[in-house]
């Protein structure tokens, strides 16, 4: 247990819905990750928080993605307006400068 | 561009070792991870080397880098069942302060027994 939690496991949505997801990571966790991870492929870096400041987006996350971090603890990565390419497997990762970045289970995420 | 490349499968004999092929392509990479992910589950960091050193061991896993070549292999000694799962290498091509990961696709490993 990494002590990285993230909620829901599993979200089947219908497309055009919009979608939040929560990672609660441990309080020493400075930095928060968010990747995502579709079948047959490795984890592919979508933005990072230090503390409570977004400092890098990836290319990856188009407009209808948003995530927060409000007071540096938890944060949500909401989806508007789901399409089918976004069925994945998101993952979040929590850390500190210079140490490793512990993984929760995910949230498998399905858009029919 | 930055990609991280490893093969796809691996087959091994329980108790035989086992040895997993990555190339990466940012020199900039201080650290150079190995991460395991069962079925269903997340990543879990195994080993990680820092790009100054060749060898690091670390009880049945071995890590080898070759700097000059931009390529990392794992080898786990005596491989058991347990160890069946899917192994990524990731390169942090920001100078290593964890931000940023590059993945590979991840090579699955199956262990006959």
């Amino acid at each position: 247990d990494t002590g990285v939690s993230q909620n829901p496991r599993h979200k089947i949505t219908k497309r055009g819905q919009n979608v939040t997801f929560r990672c609660d990571p441990i309080s020493e966790h400075n930095r928060l990750y968010w990747y995502r991870q579709t079948l047959g492929q490795g984890p592919e870096f979508l933005t990072y928080f230090q503390n409570e400041a977004q400092l890098e987006k990836s290319r990856l996350l188009s407009d209808r993605f948003s995530a927060e971090r409000p007071k540096g603890s938890f944060s949500t990565l909401e989806i508007q307006r789901t399409e089918q390419g976004d069925s994945a497997m998101y993952l979040c990762a929590g850390g500190r400068e210079n140490t490793e970045a512990f993984f929760g289970q995910g949230t498998r995420l399905t858009v029919v | 561009g930055e990609d991280v490349e490893q093969s796809l499968f691996l087959s091994v004999r329980e108790g035989d070792s086992s040895v997993i092929n990555c190339t990466y392509t940012d020199s900039s990479s201080t650290y150079l991870y190995w991460y395991k992910q069962e079925p269903g589950a997340g990543l879990q960091l195994l080993t990680y080397i820092f790009s100054n050193m060749d060898m690091k061991q670390d009880q049945r896993l071995t890590v080898l880098l070759n700097k000059k070549d931009k390529h990392l292999s794992l080898r786990i000694a005596d491989t058991q069942t347990g160890d069946s799962a899917i192994y990524f290498c990731a390169e942090s091509p920001d100078g290593g302060s964890q931000g940023n990961l590059i993945f590979g696709k991840g090579t699955k490993l199956s262990v006959k027994p």
